[in-house]
């Protein structure tokens, strides 16, 4: 196991609803990413979070948004739900540096009905 | 923009023969390239990391190379078990800010 801890495991929304989803990050790392994982594709990212600062954005709207706090946790927060933003959302940690391993966590399952 | 391409996008072996999991990329100017495992609905595994310096991975039956200027990379996987079965995701890192692409990955099944 990696030591990053994701919560919810699964969740269902509806439509137009907004949702929060959580990260605890390995021990020791600052810096978290996002990536959104629909069925059957790679993961794709959403954004980075590094000392509590968005690092750097991919090709999500601005519904997308979060945060990461003084303990190097973060939140992905979506509003006005869409009926394609149910994937597999994965968060990622790692101490910041170019060489350094990725860890993902198990990820949560958000359903959009 | 960088694309990943894995090839093939599924493989079905018996147990005990050796493979060969093919990834390439269209942007060689890469920091290092990770190798990831995935049981279906979960999240991922880190298997291998390569820096860009770097020719071979080998971590157990697992040997990963790496040709940055041609954008290849191979995993090559030894004497392959029923537990192998799973999804292998190859991802580069290009920026300095550690964000990862991937490709769609081979998703490998083992008989036994």
């Amino acid at each position: 196991e990696t030591g990053v801890t994701q919560s919810p495991t699964h969740l269902i929304k509806t439509r137009g609803q907004q949702v929060t989803l959580r990260c605890s990050s390995q021990s020791g790392h600052n810096t978290v990413s996002w990536y959104q994982q629909a069925l059957g594709q790679g993961p794709q990212f959403i954004f980075q979070y590094y000392r509590e600062e968005e690092n750097g954005r991919g090709n999500f709207p601005p519904r997308f948004s979060g945060l990461q706090f003084p303990n190097y946790s973060s939140e992905l927060n979506v509003n006005a739900l869409e009926l394609d933003d149910s994937a597999l959302y994965l968060c990622a940690s790692t101490t910041g540096g170019s060489v350094d391993t990725q860890y993902f966590g198990p990820g949560t399952r958000l359903t959009v009905l | 923009k960088q694309e990943v391409t894995q090839i093939p996008a599924a493989l079905s072996v018996p147990e005990g023969e050796n493979l060969v999991l093919n990834c390439s990329f269209t942007d060689s100017a890469i920091y290092n390239l990770q190798w990831f495992r995935q049981d279906p609905g979960k999240g991922l595994t880190s298997l291998l990391l390569i820096q860009s310096s770097q020719r071979e991975q080998t971590s157990g039956r697992l040997n990963a190379s790496l040709d940055k200027s041609s954008g290849r990379s191979t995993l090559y996987i030894a004497a392959s078990q029923p537990g192998d079965s799973a999804t292998y995701l190859c991802a580069p890192q290009n920026s300095g800010y550690s964000t990862l692409t991937f490709g769609k990955g081979t998703m490998l099944l083992v008989s036994p």
